[in-house]
């Protein structure tokens, strides 16, 4: 396989469920990222991890825990979400050199929808 | 923070035209401004970047233009065909930033 690859493409969960999204790349970067995208409204960044470690975390609620396990694997564990939650949650990767944050490569995404 | 205001929501034209999407940004530190395509049921990707330094860039049917000045950057794309139907987003980031901000997008349709 190549390029950034997310499972599952769609999943439905109740409030009360817990789930996991997973992506994988292929393309040795350093740099990996979770983004919510919503109807009508820019990209949202959630997460961000930068040689394994945590470098961002905008204001997410905690309901959304990320996990890093080395270079190639992003997780992003859900817990009792809610209806808002409903998106298409996009997994990226980059690689970085020092401050300079090259091209993203988006997998095809994971489409949650709660109810 | 960085604000990216991106225009059109929608545009169709036909075959053959030309597409124009504008956005504007309000942090006059970034110095990269990157347009990603998404067909439907992909993942965003890139088309085509420009760096703050450079005014234009063209890649076949493909420019972007870049003024600093007024803080706003366009996507233009010439001879248009059935396969530039898509959402296109375009972002602003700043120098030792990790974040990119994106514009909310815009559904181009091509009509044959």
């Amino acid at each position: 396989e190549t390029g950034v690859t997310q499972t599952p493409r769609h999943l439905v969960m109740g409030m009360t469920n817990k789930k996991s999204l997973k992506c994988e790349q292929h393309l040795g970067h350093n740099a990996m990222y979770w983004y919510k995208q919503s109807a009508k409204k820019p990209l949202e960044l959630m997460f961000v991890y930068s040689l394994e470690e945590r470098v961002e975390n905008n204001s997410v609620p905690s309901r959304f825990s990320p996990e890093c396990p080395n270079s190639s694997h992003l997780f992003l564990h859900l817990h009792t979400l809610q209806p808002e939650d409903s998106a298409l949650y996009l997994c990226a990767s980059s690689q970085s050199s020092g401050l300079n944050t090259g091209e993203l490569f988006f997998g095809e995404g994971s489409r949650l929808t709660v109810l | 923070g960085e604000n990216v205001e991106q225009h059109p929501s929608t545009l169709s034209v036909q075959e053959g035209d030309s597409a124009v999407i504008k956005c504007t940004y309000s942090d006059s530190a970034s110095n990269y401004f990157p347009w990603y395509k998404q067909e439907l049921g992909k993942g965003p990707q890139l088309i085509i970047d420009i760096r703050s330094n450079v005014g234009e860039k063209k890649d076949q049917r493909i420019a972007v233009t870049l003024n600093k000045t007024a803080k706003h950057f366009s996507l233009h794309i010439t001879e248009t065909q059935p396969e530039d139907s898509a959402v296109y987003f375009c972002a602003a980031k700043g120098f030792g930033n990790e974040k990119l901000t994106f514009g909310t997008g815009t559904r181009l349709t091509i009509i044959p």
